[in-house]
C-alpha cells in the first residue's frame, strides 16, 4: 500500500526565516505526491503536486517542494515564512490500486510562524 | 467556479442518535469521496464513488455508516447509531475520473464537524 510519513508533529519558525516541513513516502511504482494546507475550521486546500519532471515543484502562496527519489522524500519549503502561513500541513500520495484514485494522507504537521 | 458544498457545518448529537451529511461536488466531477478526520489525525477515506457506483468502501464501518450517491451527483453520508468515537470532521471531496489527463488532485469542501455526546 502507498503511504506517507510526516515525522514532525509541529514546526516552529520565525517570520522571515526559511521553513521546511518534512515528508517521506513509500510507494510501489512512480509516486504522485501532494501537499495540502488546512486552516482552522476549514477544508483542505491544494498547494502543489509532483507527478513527473523537475524535482523542484512550485506551488501556491510561494511554497515549493523538493522531490528526492534516493531519499524517498518530498519536503515542503518556503524561502521566507509569514505569520499567515501558520496552519496544518498534510502530505499525501495518490493510490490507484484497485482502480481507485484516492489520496492517502500523512498525520499532518502543525506549522507555527512567530513574529 | 463553485467549490464542493457540504452541510451542515456543525452537528451535535447524543450517542445512539442518527445524523446525515450532504455533499454537492464540483460540476463535472464524476468521482466523490468521503473522508473522516479525527482531531490530531490525517483524513482517512471512508468511501469513494465514481458516478453512482462504489469504487472503495473498505474502511467504511458498514454496521453503522452508510452512503449513497443517487443520480451520480449529490451524496449523503449517514451514521446510525452514532458512537462517541465518531466525533470527527467529515470531509467531502471530488475529482475528475482518474486517467492520463487527471493527475489525482482532490478538491475538498469545508467539512461537517460532528460532536457525539
Amino acid at each position: 500500500a502507498q503511504s506517507v510519513a510526516q515525522p514532525e508533529d509541529q514546526v516552529n519558525v520565525a517570520e522571515g526565516n526559511p521553513l521546511t516541513v518534512k515528508c517521506t513516502y513509500s510507494v510501489s511504482g512512480n509516486p504522485y505526491l501532494f501537499w495540502y494546507v488546512q486552516y482552522p475550521n476549514r477544508g483542505l486546500q491544494f498547494l502543489l503536486k509532483y507527478i513527473t519532471g523537475d524535482n523542484l515543484v512550485k506551488g501556491s502562496y510561494g511554497f515549493e517542494a523538493e522531490f528526492n527519489k534516493s531519499q524517498t522524500s518530498f519536503h515542503l519549503k518556503k524561502p521566507s515564512a509569514l505569520v499567515s502561513d501558520s496552519a496544518l500541513y498534510f502530505c499525501a500520495v495518490r493510490d490507484i490500486t484497485g482502480g481507485g484514485n484516492k489520496l492517502t494522507f500523512g498525520t499532518g504537521t502543525q506549522l507555527k510562524v512567530e513574529l | 467556479e463553485a467549490g464542493v458544498a457540504q452541510s451542515p457545518r456543525y452537528k451535535i448529537i447524543e450517542k445512539r442518535q442518527s445524523v446525515a451529511f450532504w455533499c454537492n461536488p464540483i460540476s463535472g466531477h464524476a468521482t466523490l469521496y468521503w473522508y473522516q478526520q479525527i482531531l490530531g489525525q490525517g483524513p482517512k477515506l471512508l468511501i469513494q464513488f465514481q458516478n453512482n457506483g462504489v469504487v472503495d468502501d473498505s474502511q467504511l464501518p458498514k454496521d453503522r455508516f452508510s452512503a449513497e450517491r443517487l443520480k451520480g451527483v449529490d451524496s449523503t453520508l449517514k451514521i446510525q447509531p452514532a458512537k462517541l468515537e465518531d466525533s470527527a470532521v467529515y470531509l467531502c471531496a471530488s475529482s475528475l475520473i482518474p486517467g492520463t489527463a487527471n493527475t489525482g488532485e482532490l478538491f475538498f469542501g469545508e467539512g461537517s464537524r460532528l460532536t457525539v455526546l
